[in-house]
Formats: structure tokens, sequence, C-alpha cells
């Protein structure tokens, strides 16, 4: 199944800030999304990343927010923008690699804390 | 409210303990899946059950889809200190707009 490489694993941010995270993926795969999950809970999708085109975003996420971009098959990136405090969690990046691609690999994910 | 509701929350348990994790919808899903996830790390796929009635065995874990395929069971046999993590089902279909939509997880542990 393909491997997933985010950068960076955690990072420490000031609030006001901006941070771009990175999403390799080892193999081209049509379907990529981006999630949020505070530690120990469950995820919630913030947007499918669509190649060539404008993500799109889940009820509660906005480009403006969380601009997403995906250049090509087997990258992504997600900035968050203007972070608080609020948005200190972990973002994961993952791919679908099922038929349908409904069966996701996720990345390790970017533990961000903003103070 | 959920799409999908996990329960327990959290179980803490002995090694060799057998213990349930139950996902529950009101929802017919197409599909179901569970992940496994460990600290620093991305969720990991234990399995996809798409019929009704269906029963996956993964050495000591087994999986049930309900008849309805509106609910699903992950059961551990004789639980080891290396099964400890968050459980998550997620479903596809319809229900969830066509997209992976996630339960609120459980918390295991096992203590050696």
């Amino acid at each position: 199944s393909a491997v997933i490489s985010q950068k960076p694993s955690r990072d420490i941010c000031q609030r006001g800030t901006s941070l771009t995270i990175q999403c390799q993926v080892d193999s081209q795969v049509t379907m990529m999304f981006w999630y949020r999950q505070q530690p120990g809970q469950s995820l919630t999708l913030i947007a499918t990343a669509n190649q060539g085109s404008e993500a799109t975003y889940e009820s509660g996420f906005v480009i403006d927010k969380f601009p997403i971009s995906r250049p090509n098959l087997t990258f992504s990136t997600l900035t968050v923008s203007n972070m608080s405090p609020e948005d200190s969690s972990i973002y994961l990046c993952s791919a679908g690699t099922g038929a349908g691609a409904n069966v996701l690999t996720f990345g390790a994910g970017s533990r961000l804390t903003v103070l | 409210t959920q799409l999908l509701e996990q329960s327990p929350q959290f179980l803490s348990i002995q090694e060799g303990e057998n213990l349930t994790v139950y996902c529950n919808s009101s929802s017919v899903f197409s599909s179901l899946q569970w992940y496994r996830q460990e600290p620093g790390e991305g969720p990991v796929l234990l399995v996809t059950v798409v019929t009704g009635g269906e029963v996956k065995k993964l050495k000591r874990l087994t999986f049930q889809f309900g008849d309805a395929r509106k609910d699903s069971s992950l059961h551990i046999t004789a639980a080891q200190p290396g099964d400890t993590g968050l459980y998550l089902c997620a479903g596809y279909g319809k229900a969830a707009g066509n997209k992976l939509t996630f339960g609120g997880g459980t918390r295991v542990l096992v203590k050696p």
C-alpha cells in the first residue's frame, strides 16, 4: 500500500502566524484528504484535496483559514493560517487507496501547538 | 451527534482478558472499516466489511457487520499489551455523503 510522509511532524507556533504542512505519497493516488484530530479523539475531515482544482471543504472549514494545494497526484500541502491556540491539534494527511478510494492510508500526522 | 457512535469511549483491561468495542448507527453503510491508531502515528486499517452479517477474523480480532449494515463490533480475544491503542470505526456510503466518516473512537489500554 501507499506510504505517506508528512512534515513537519510537530511544531510550536506563535499566535497569528501561518504554517504549511507537506504531504508526499510514494505513488500516484486519485484522492487525498486532510483531517484534524485532537489527541486521543476522533478524526474530522477538513477537506478533499483535488488535483488541478480547488479543494472541497467540509462544513466549518474555509479556504481562507486552511488553503490547500494539490499540484500533482503525489503531493499536497495544507496551510493553517493566522493561527490561534484553538488550532492546536494533530493534522493528518491521507490518501484513498481502495476501490472508490474509500479505504484510507494515513501519514503519521503533524502535531501543532499554538502559543 | 455523530453519525457513528462508538462504545465504550475507554476500556482498561488486564492482559489475557477479552474485550468488545461497538460501533452503532441509525444509518446504513455500504462498507465499514476498523482502524487502530497508536500514539504519534496515523490510523492503520485493520479490516473492511461490506456484507450484512459478515464476520472477519484477523488473528485474535473478530469483526462483525450487522445484518442491516448499520452497526459493527470488534472483539479481541486474550488481549495483549500490543493491542493498546485508539480503535476507530469508519463508515462509507450515502449516509456519509459518499465519504468516510469516523466514529468517536475507543481508547483501549491492556495492562500487563
